[in-house]
């Protein structure tokens, strides 16, 4: 298994420009998670899906953020406009939603607004 | 609600000696705890979990969790560390919902 799979790993933009983040979960997992982890703040769950429905977004920081599962293998972030204080590793995970699953991380997409 | 502490933000130990990263959890009903692995420039990687049973969980690269209900706590350790082993290491908690409540990490260092 390829495991969770984010683009780009790296992405640097300037203040003021929309970023997009992607995530394919692992297939057959029904979870996904969207984190964001900075040194001040550590590791931050945003909001996550079950059957690509949204449940909890409560830890989006604001309206600037949003986030879609269009399908079950397949999920974006998105920050518009994003800010210089959005710079941050942002991490996608999956899991099965049944029972006590493990979540399984992807690699991190690193996003520098400048 | 649910809680998880990681008291010591970092953790020194010399190679060949035994390791220990502490964390405390605070739940309502029975605990699901994990512990995650993070290396420099990369995601978080699964090391073990305790969801019922034996207290203690045996998982990968030799590490191993006790999950000890009177203390609140599920400690993670190693009988000899490796300097392989340095890296950000991170105690987790899920909720009824399913979410990981996620402790502040401790950094581990191991010297030769």
């Amino acid at each position: 298994d390829a495991g969770v799979i984010q683009s780009p790993r790296h992405e640097v933009t300037e203040m003021g420009q929309e970023v997009t983040l992607r995530c394919k979960p692992i297939s057959g997992h029904n979870s996904l998670f969207w984190y964001r982890q900075t040194m001040m703040r550590g590791l931050e769950l945003l909001i996550y899906f079950n059957n690509n429905v949204p449940i909890d977004d409560s830890g989006m920081p604001e309206d600037r953020f949003s986030a879609k599962m269009p399908n079950a293998s397949f999920s974006t972030l998105k920050i518009q406009p994003s800010e210089p204080r959005d710079s941050a590793v942002y991490f996608c995970a999956s899991s099965q939603l049944a029972g006590t699953d493990t979540q399984y991380f992807g690699p991190g997409t690193r996003l520098t607004v400048l | 609600a649910q809680s998880v502490a990681q008291p010591e933000d970092q953790v020194n130990v010399a190679e060949g000696n035994p390791l220990t990263v502490k964390c405390t959890y605070s739940v309502s009903g029975n605990p699901y705890l994990f512990w995650y692995v993070q290396y420099p420039n990369r995601g978080l990687q699964f090391l073990l979990k305790y969801i019922t049973g034996d207290n203690l969980v045996k998982g990968s690269y030799g590490f191993e969790a006790e999950f000890n209900k009177s203390q609140t706590s599920f400690h993670l350790k190693k009988p000899s560390a490796l300097v392989s082993d340095s890296a950000l290491y991170f105690c987790a908690v899920r909720d009824r919902g399913g979410k990981l409540i996620f402790g502040q990490g401790t950094e581990l260092s191991v010297k030769p």
